[in-house]
């Protein structure tokens, strides 16, 4: 079946730097990607929806400076969480939906998730 | 303002016992629905769905029942398993953004033995 790649699994980095997280589809196109953010104890936050070839659209009240995103190709997604503090400290999770499949009854993919840790 | 709600943050079932795990929404935009499993550190993976045309769906030991007047779906799990102790995260997706999916807070299944 399909399957979306995020890597890295785990980054821990110092505060002011920035951290770059990519989400690959393996094995089908994806002309959309979504970023999620999860809390602990809590529920997965859309933070954004990643266009290829386009801007991405940015949920209300995600700051689309810190939280950067480029959709270079088809099959590959990056979130850069620039400047990095310890409030960025999260689980970040990617999802993408195989463009081939036009018909609605099928699912978003979702990659492994990313803990990062700001120190 | 959350838009999909699920009011029991945890639930415990006997092991054999049926699960039943609620979901609301508030946006009747909403047209296609979603139930997700989720392991600590891990991404969701898919369970089943159901579209707003239909009012049950079916797989194995889950069935889906979406009530669209109350804004209503719950999940039943029968029989419950060990391996089905999760979180489990009701989601909708919205017909004007179908890719677009929306999560509720989730609810903590334990199934004990």
């Amino acid at each position: 079946g399909a399957v979306v790649s995020q890597h890295p699994s785990r980054v821990i980095c110092k505060s002011g730097t920035s951290v770059k997280i990519e989400c690959r589809s393996l094995d089908f196109q994806a002309t959309t990607m979504f970023w999620y953010r999860q809390f602990p104890k809590q529920s997965l936050m859309l933070m954004a929806t990643s266009n290829e070839g386009s801007k991405a659209t940015y949920e209300q009240g995600v700051e689309k400076d810190k939280f950067l995103i480029n959709h270079a190709s088809l099959t590959l997604s990056t979130l850069t969480v620039t400047s990095a503090h310890p409030e960025d400290s999260s689980f970040y999770i990617c999802s993408a939906r195989d463009g081939r499949q036009s018909n609605r009854g099928t699912e978003a993919f979702f990659g492994q998730g990313t803990r990062l840790t700001v120190v | 303002d959350q838009q999909v709600k699920q009011n029991s943050p945890s639930l415990s079932v006997q092991e054999g016992r049926i699960s039943i795990l609620n979901c609301d929404y508030t946006n009747s935009m909403f047209d296609y629905f979603l139930w997700y499993k989720k392991y600590p550190a891990e991404g969701p993976t898919f369970l089943i769905s159901i579209s707003s045309i239909k009012d049950k769906n079916e797989d194995g030991r889950f069935t889906v029942f979406l009530n669209k007047s109350a804004k209503h779906l719950s999940l039943h799990i029968v029989p419950s398993q060990p391996g089905d102790s999760a979180v489990y995260f009701c989601a909708a997706s919205p017909l004007t953004s179908y890719d677009k999916v929306i999560f509720g807070p989730g609810t903590s299944l334990s199934v004990i033995p």
